[in-house]
C-alpha cells in the first residue's frame, strides 16, 4: 500500500523561502520509473501541478514557476523535498505530494496536504 | 498555459446521469489521450476515479465513465448517489513544456 505525508511549516512570511516535504512509503524512488508530484491548492480555488521528480529521469516544472521551485529526493529517507522562493500571499493553499509513474499521465494516490498560510 | 476549463457546477436528482465537460486546446486535451479525473468530497484528498480518459481503476464504481471528443472531454456519473456530491477536476497532460494542466474544477451537487 503506498502512503505519502507532506510536511514543513503552517505559516511563512513574504519573500521567504518554503520547504516542504513529503515522506512516502510503499515504493522507493530507487525503482525505475517512480516519481512524486507535488500539486496545490489555493483555499477554494482549482488544483495546479508544481513539480515532479522521478527516480531515474530528473525533475519536471511548471514553466510558470520554474524559477522559484526546486524538488530533490533522499532515497535514504524515502522522502521527497519541494523548496519555494519568494513567496506571496497568493502562494497561500494546501500543498500535496502524490505518487507518479513514470510513462502515466495521473497521479494517485495523493498525501493529506498541507496548508501553508502566508503572511506577515 | 490557462487551466482546462470546466463548468463552475452541474447538479443532478438521485439516480439521474450528469455530465462534466473538461475543454482544452489541441496542445492538450486534443493531441493527447491522457486525461484524468479526481474526486475531491469536501476537505478531503483528491481521488482518482479515471485515467487515460476512459479507464477506471480498481475500486470505482462503473457508473463512473469518461469520454473524449475533439478538444474536450467528458466525465458522466450515471445512478447518481448522494455520495456523488463533491468537486470534480479533470487533468490533461500537455505536452514537454507544460506538462501537466488542471480544469478549474466542477461542483457536483445532488438534489
Amino acid at each position: 500500500q503506498i502512503t505519502l505525508k507532506e510536511s514543513g511549516p503552517t505559516l511563512v512570511k513574504p519573500t521567504q523561502t518554503l520547504t516542504l516535504t513529503c515522506t512516502f512509503s510503499g515504493f522507493s524512488l530507487t525503482t525505475d520509473t517512480m516519481g512524486v508530484a507535488w500539486i496545490r491548492q489555493p483555499p477554494g480555488k482549482a488544483l495546479e501541478w508544481l513539480a515532479l521528480i522521478y527516480s531515474t529521469d530528473g525533475e519536471r516544472y511548471n514553466p510558470s514557476l520554474k524559477t522559484r521551485l526546486t524538488i530533490s529526493k533522499d532515497t535514504s529517507k524515502n522522502q521527497v523535498v519541494l523548496t519555494m522562493t519568494t513567496m506571496d500571499p497568493v502562494d497561500t493553499a494546501t500543498y500535496y505530494c502524490a505518487h507518479h509513474v513514470q510513462f502515466s499521465n495521473w497521479f494517485d494516490p495523493w498525501g493529506q496536504g498541507t496548508l501553508v498560510t502566508v503572511s506577515s | 498555459q490557462s487551466a482546462l476549463t470546466q463548468p463552475r457546477s452541474v447538479s443532478g436528482s438521485p439516480g439521474q446521469s450528469v455530465t462534466i465537460s473538461c475543454t482544452g486546446t489541441s496542445s492538450n486535451v486534443g493531441v493527447y489521450n491522457y486525461v484524468s479525473w479526481y474526486q475531491q468530497h469536501p476537505g478531503k484528498t483528491p481521488k482518482l476515479i479515471i485515467y487515460d480518459v476512459t479507464k477506471r481503476p480498481s475500486g470505482v464504481p462503473d457508473r463512473f465513465s469518461g469520454s473524449k471528443s475533439g478538444n474536450t472531454a467528458s466525465l458522466t456519473i450515471s445512478g447518481l448517489q448522494a455520495e456523488d456530491e463533491a468537486d470534480y477536476y479533470c487533468c490533461s497532460y500537455a505536452g514537454t513544456y507544460t506538462h501537466w494542466l488542471f480544469g478549474g474544477g466542477t461542483k457536483l451537487t445532488v438534489l
